[in-house]
C-alpha cells in the first residue's frame, strides 16, 4: 500500500496569512506515461462531508476559490492557501489515487491563530 | 449535480452484517461517466476507502476488507449498495457515499461528489 503522510498535524494560522500543508507519499504517485500526479486534495469542515479541492496535483475543482494551489511532483507535494479566511477552518486531507488500495493522508487540521 | 444520500441500519450487533444504500440523483448509475465508491471515517479519525463499483459491476475492492465485503448496483433504483460481514467494533465509522467523474477514456479514483455519510455503530 502506498503510504501518505502529512505534515504538520495541525496548523494555526492569521487571518490573511499563508497556509501550507504538505503531503509525502511512500512511493512516487506520478505516472511517467502521461506525465500526470495522481493526489487529489480535500477540506473536510466539521459534520461535513470531505469536498475535492484539487486532483492531479494542482487542477482545482470548479468553483474552488484560486486562493488554494497544489503543487509538487512524485512523492512530495504541498497545498497552499495564499491568504486564510475565516471559512478554511477545516482537516485538510491529501490522497493518491495511482495504486489500490486508493489512500488517504492522516490529516492536517488548520486553525486561525 | 450529482447528489448522493446514504441509507441504512445506525446500530450493527457484533458478528453481523452491515448493509448500506446510496441513492443517487442528477444522474444514472447506469452512466459510464461514474464509478460509484464507499469511504469510511472512524469517530475523530481519517479516511480510509472501502472500495468502488462501475455500473457494470467491475470491482475495487480495499484488499483489508475484501473477504467481508460485496458491493452491487442496483440500476433500476438508481442505488448502489454495501454489506460488511463479520463487523466488529473497529468497524464503527460514518460511511460515505461517493463519485468519481470519468473521462471518456479512464476513470480516475478521486471522489467528487460525497453524500453528507451515515454514523453506523458496532455494538451489542
Amino acid at each position: 500500500d502506498i503510504v501518505m503522510t502529512q505534515s504538520p498535524d495541525s496548523l494555526a494560522v492569521s487571518l490573511g496569512e499563508r497556509a501550507t500543508i504538505n503531503c509525502k507519499s511512500s512511493q512516487s504517485v506520478l505516472y511517467t506515461s502521461n506525465n500526470k500526479n495522481y493526489l487529489a486534495w480535500y477540506q473536510q469542515k466539521p459534520g461535513q462531508p470531505p469536498k475535492l479541492l484539487i486532483y492531479w496535483a494542482s487542477t482545482r475543482e470548479s468553483g474552488v476559490p484560486d486562493r488554494f494551489s497544489g503543487s509538487g511532483s512524485g512523492t512530495d507535494f504541498t497545498l497552499t492557501i495564499s491568504s486564510l479566511q475565516a471559512e478554511d477552518v477545516a482537516v485538510y486531507y491529501c490522497q493518491q489515487y495511482y495504486n489500490d488500495p486508493y489512500t488517504f493522508g492522516q490529516g492536517t487540521k488548520l486553525e486561525i491563530k | 449535480q450529482l447528489q448522493l444520500q446514504e441509507s441504512g441500519p445506525g446500530l450493527v450487533k457484533p458478528s453481523e452484517t452491515l448493509s448500506l444504500t446510496c441513492t443517487v440523483s442528477g444522474g444514472s448509475i447506469s452512466s459510464s461517466s461514474y464509478y460509484w465508491g464507499w469511504i469510511r471515517q472512524p469517530p475523530g479519525k481519517g479516511l480510509e476507502w472501502i472500495g468502488s463499483i462501475y455500473y457494470s459491476g467491475s470491482t475495487y475492492h480495499n484488499p483489508s476488507l475484501q473477504s467481508r465485503l460485496t458491493l452491487s448496483v442496483d440500476t433500476s433504483k438508481n442505488q448502489f449498495s454495501l454489506k460488511l460481514g463479520s463487523v466488529t467494533d473497529a468497524d464503527t465509522a460514518v460511511y460515505y457515499c461517493a463519485s468519481t467523474h470519468c473521462s471518456s477514456a479512464s476513470c480516475y479514483l478521486y471522489f467528487d461528489s460525497w453524500g453528507q455519510g451515515t454514523l453506523v455503530t458496532v455494538s451489542s
